[in-house]
């Protein structure tokens, strides 16, 4: 079965710093990983994704991940925290099977705030 | 068209009672999906269609849930005799058939959040 684990709740950075959100992934196939952002009553927006091309992907906004098969590890990052980054970022797993459902599999949520 | 529309983006009913809720997808999506999303949680997966056929359902999909695709373009899903624990926000997504995984590409709504009281 597949899985992804978030090991942060919560975040806090101060405007500027790097941020770091941690995600673990458990697949019995090699996995698509994405990254979600949500803002306060709004939908779910694609950061980024990684479908076995290149292990360092570059999304949205100046966010990256990194994808470690040998840590089963999809960390985001960002070098330098706006304040407009505030929000909640879920990592997900799908079964890249082709024919298969599909379906997104989300982690429990990082908050991330951004302090002035 | 652009993007996912759900109807109504807020819905408060009283326990025991029907609701219905719309999603369009993008128009040449032919895959839609349900979600839904309690507070403190990620989203998790309900329901798919691959066009107008229903062809997978989450056993959170109670009896209650019922999800259609008529000519496979909006989808509906009904609630009926809502209970407290239905309370969350529905989330519908679209997406073409990724076969090929070069392009995926999911597309979310906004959500329809039910409180049930």
């Amino acid at each position: 079965a597949q899985s992804v684990t978030q090991l942060d709740s919560h975040v806090s950075v101060s405007e500027g710093t790097p941020v770091l959100l941690r995600c673990n992934y458990s697949s019995s196939y090699s996995p698509s990983l994405f990254w979600y952002v949500q803002h306060p009553n709004k939908g779910l927006q694609l950061l980024l994704k990684y479908t076995s091309a290149a292990t360092l992907v570059k999304g949205i906004n100046g966010f990256e991940a990194e994808f470690k098969k040998s840590e089963t590890s999809f960390h985001l990052t960002k070098p330098s925290a706006h304040m407009s980054d505030a929000a909640e970022y879920f990592c997900v797993v799908s079964d890249p099977r082709g024919g298969a459902t599909n379906k997104l599999i989300f982690g429990t949520g990082t908050l991330l705030a951004v302090q002035p | 068209d652009t993007g996912v529309s759900q109807n109504p983006r807020h819905k408060i009913t009283k326990r025991g009672q029907n609701v219905t809720f719309r999603c369009d997808p993008i128009s040449e999506h032919n895959r839609l999906y349900w979600y839904r999303q309690t507070l403190g949680q990620g989203p998790e997966f309900l329901t798919y269609f691959q066009n107008e056929a229903q062809l997978e359902k989450s056993r959170l999909l109670s009896d209650r849930f019922s999800a259609e695709r008529p000519k496979g373009s909006f989808s509906t899903l009904e609630i009926q005799r809502t209970e407290q624990g239905d309370s969350a926000m529905y989330l519908c997504a679209s997406s073409l058939d990724q076969r090929t995984f070069s392009n995926y590409g999911y597309t979310f709504g906004s959500g329809t959040r039910l409180t049930v009281v």
